[in-house]
């Protein structure tokens, strides 16, 4: 089955700095890469998604980069706000129109004001 | 409009006993996706709904669990005989047959004492 490996676990950073998270896979087949942002006692929501016929794609200050060779993806958050402040979660899947998804074990991101 | 709803939000059970957990997906959606999220870790594949049919379940950790779908619209999760390990948040998400994007609800936390 798949596997996905997420770094850092915890990450720190001053409001406006740049935040990068990073996760890697093992299932080539693979070609569905959404990133999800998960608050205190909330479900999941999804920021930015990627397919693997797209290097890079951006939504204002978020942007998720794909090397499909290296089997790796990279979430980017420029000009960090403390609302930014949650566990961000990768996951892999296929994109079909319906896939299960295989979660990273997510990263917390602290902004400190 | 209306996201994906859960409940109960919590539920408290005692080891040994059955509970039910309800998923009501967006309108029109035609796939289910039920997720485990244990402290700390990222969901984890349960089962997931294609209409009424489970068309993969793969991720059931046992036959203690069981999840239905009849009309094809909401699903219920249904654990027998529930154990402390079963403590956790489970997750309902939703896509329409035009995307891969799964749109998830908040979750029931359920603990097993």
């Amino acid at each position: 089955g798949e596997n996905v490996e997420q770094h850092p676990s915890t990450l720190s950073v001053q409001e406006g700095d740049s935040a990068v998270i990073k996760c890697t896979y093992s299932d080539s087949a693979s070609n569905y890469f959404p990133w999800y942002k998960q608050e205190l006692g909330k479900g999941p929501q999804l920021i930015i998604d990627i397919r693997s016929n797209v290097g890079e794609k951006k939504d204002q200050r978020i942007a998720v980069t794909l090397n499909k060779t290296a089997k790796h993806f990279s979430l980017h958050i420029t000009e960090t706000q403390p609302e930014d402040s949650a566990v961000y979660f990768c996951a892999v899947g296929r994109a079909s129109g319906y896939s299960t998804l295989t979660f990273g074990k997510g990263t917390m991101l602290l902004v400190s004001p | 409009g209306a996201g994906v709803s859960q409940t109960p939000s919590n539920k408290v059970t005692e080891k040994g006993k059955y509970v039910e957990l309800r998923c009501d997906p967006i309108s029109g959606h035609t796939a289910l996706y039920w997720y485990r999220q244990s402290l700390g870790q990222g969901p984890e594949f349960l089962i997931y709904f294609q209409g009424t049919g489970a068309a993969d379940d793969s991720g059931l950790p046992n036959d203690r669990f069981f999840a239905v779908r009849p009309e094809g619209s909401v699903s219920t999760l249904k654990i027998q005989r529930t154990e402390r390990g079963d403590s956790a948040v489970y997750l309902c998400a939703s896509s329409d047959h035009s995307s891969d994007t799964q749109y998830f609800g908040p979750g029931t936390r359920l603990t097993v004492l």
